[in-house]
């Protein structure tokens, strides 16, 4: 069974860029069935897709989010990675990754979440 | 950008109660719509995917369907368990999710 792990900062510094890590067991983050996503939920808010990244290498991001967004993968280390610069309050959230299968099967395994403040 | 309109975004139920919830996608998404539930400091949980698709330990008291771009889920015979937040998803353009309906206690 697929388990999902975020790792990083819990605080970080307005203007500043978060880094966070997935690191992924149980499966392969290599077959090319999957996109390895990340997803955020400010407090007492909806979700909010950020991007994913498909074993290739190849990324798609949410528009309102793409000019300070990166997302990468290891595959050797079976992680994927978020990057988002400049950050600003508005940037406080949950942050979970998550795995989506292709062709409408939907995210059926999410990593427990990790909570990122942004403060001075 | 693809909009998903969740209504309603509260609602109150019994245990025992029929709750339909819905979801309109701004334009057509064919069945890339999925169902979540998210209980308070949780992941969500996937529920149906390709609109009624159940996901595989899922109750079967959990329906999906779809007409148009409206998608309903429907929760026939509410648990204790099933006061949570639910959340459509549509994954035919990028991602974009509904914004929540809180399923409270009545």
């Amino acid at each position: 069974q697929v388990q999902l792990q975020e790792s990083g900062p819990g605080l970080v510094k307005p203007s500043q860029t978060v880094s966070l890590t997935c690191t992924v067991s149980g499966d392969s983050i290599n077959s090319g069935v999957y996109y390895w996503s990340w997803i955020r939920q400010h407090p007492g808010e909806g979700l909010e897709w950020i991007g994913y990244v498909f074993s290739s290498g190849n990324t798609d991001y949410n528009p309102s989010l793409k000019s300070r967004v990166t997302i990468s993968i290891d595959t050797s280390k079976k992680q994927f990675s978020l990057s988002l610069r400049s950050v600003t309050a508005a940037d406080t959230a949950v942050y979970y990754c998550a795995r989506e299968g292709r062709a409408a099967s939907g995210i059926d395994s999410w990593g427990q979440g990790t909570l990122v403040t942004v403060s001075s | 950008d693809i909009q998903m309109t969740q209504s309603p975004s509260a609602l109150s139920a019994s245990v025992g109660d029929r709750v339909t919830i819905t979801c309109r996608a701004s334009q057509s998404i064919s069945i890339y719509l999925n169902w979540y539930q998210q209980k308070s400091g949780k992941a969500p949980k996937l529920l149906i995917y390709g609109a009624s698709s159940l996901q595989s330990g899922v109750p079967s008291r959990f329906s999906g369907s779809a007409s148009g771009t409206d998608f309903t889920l429907t929760i026939n015979s509410l648990q204790p368990e099933d006061f949570a937040t639910y959340y459509c998803q549509q994954s035919y353009s990028k991602v974009t999710f509904g914004g929540g309906t809180k399923v409270e206690i009545k």
